[in-house]
């Protein structure tokens, strides 16, 4: 069955400092994965997805993530955290098995610190 | 219209009351889900549907919780003898390509 673990609740940085958030699934074949941000008051908006092919995957606000099969994780990486980067961190990991069902994880809260 | 939309946004009710939640997904997209997110929580899987195939309802928590879709575009989420414990944000979302275009959610808040 899918399943996806992102082991950190909540992570404070510092503006300007890098952050990367784990992400770890569990999923028998090729999977496809996301990283959704939920701001404040706001809906679930899609930072980038992984279907295929280059491992590391560019997205929206300055992320990137990269697929590592071999360790079975998918990171969301970026080099400079903004203030407006606080928000709740969600991975996501599909399968087309005919549909498309997603799981997602429980999610990482990130606090930015001036 | 340009998203999803989900009404109503709010909705407060009564312990044992009836509720429906309604989803408007994105025109064209096949595929549309419910999921549920309580306070601080992740986003709980509750039902999917993929165009005219049989609904993935693995994720509804009881028999209480029951959705439609009709004509493959609104949905409609349908909690019967609603509980406390069922008071969360109610998100719906539809896709295409296999990405998800999420709505605003409607706040359930049972008394």
């Amino acid at each position: 069955a899918q399943s996806v673990t992102q082991p950190d609740i909540h992570i404070t940085v510092s503006e300007g400092a890098s952050l990367e958030l784990r992400c770890n699934y569990s999923y028998g074949a090729t999977p496809y994965l996301f990283w959704y941000v939920q701001s404040p008051g706001q809906g679930l908006q899609l930072l980038l997805k992984y279907f295929s092919g280059d491992t590391l995957v560019q997205g929206i606000k300055g992320f990137e993530a990269e697929f590592k099969r071999s360790q079975s994780s998918f990171n969301l990486r970026k080099p400079s955290v903004h203030w407006s980067d606080a928000a709740e961190y969600f991975c996501a990991v599909g399968a087309d098995t005919g549909g498309f069902k997603t799981i997602f994880g429980a999610g990482t809260r990130l606090f930015v610190k001036a | 219209g340009a998203g999803v939309s989900q009404s109503p946004s709010n909705k407060v009710t009564e312990k044992g009351k009836d509720v429906e939640l309604r989803c408007d997904p994105i025109s064209g997209h096949t595929a549309l889900y419910w999921y549920r997110q309580s306070l601080g929580q992740g986003l709980e899987f509750l039902i999917y549907f993929q165009g005219n195939s049989a609904p993935d309802k693995s994720g509804l928590p009881s028999d209480r919780f029951s959705a439609e879709r009709t004509g493959g575009s609104v949905s409609t989420l349908t909690i019967q003898r609603t509980q406390q414990e069922d008071s969360a944000v109610y998100l719906c979302a539809s896709s295409l390509g296999g990405w998800q275009f999420f709505g605003p959610g409607t706040r359930l808040t049972v008394l």
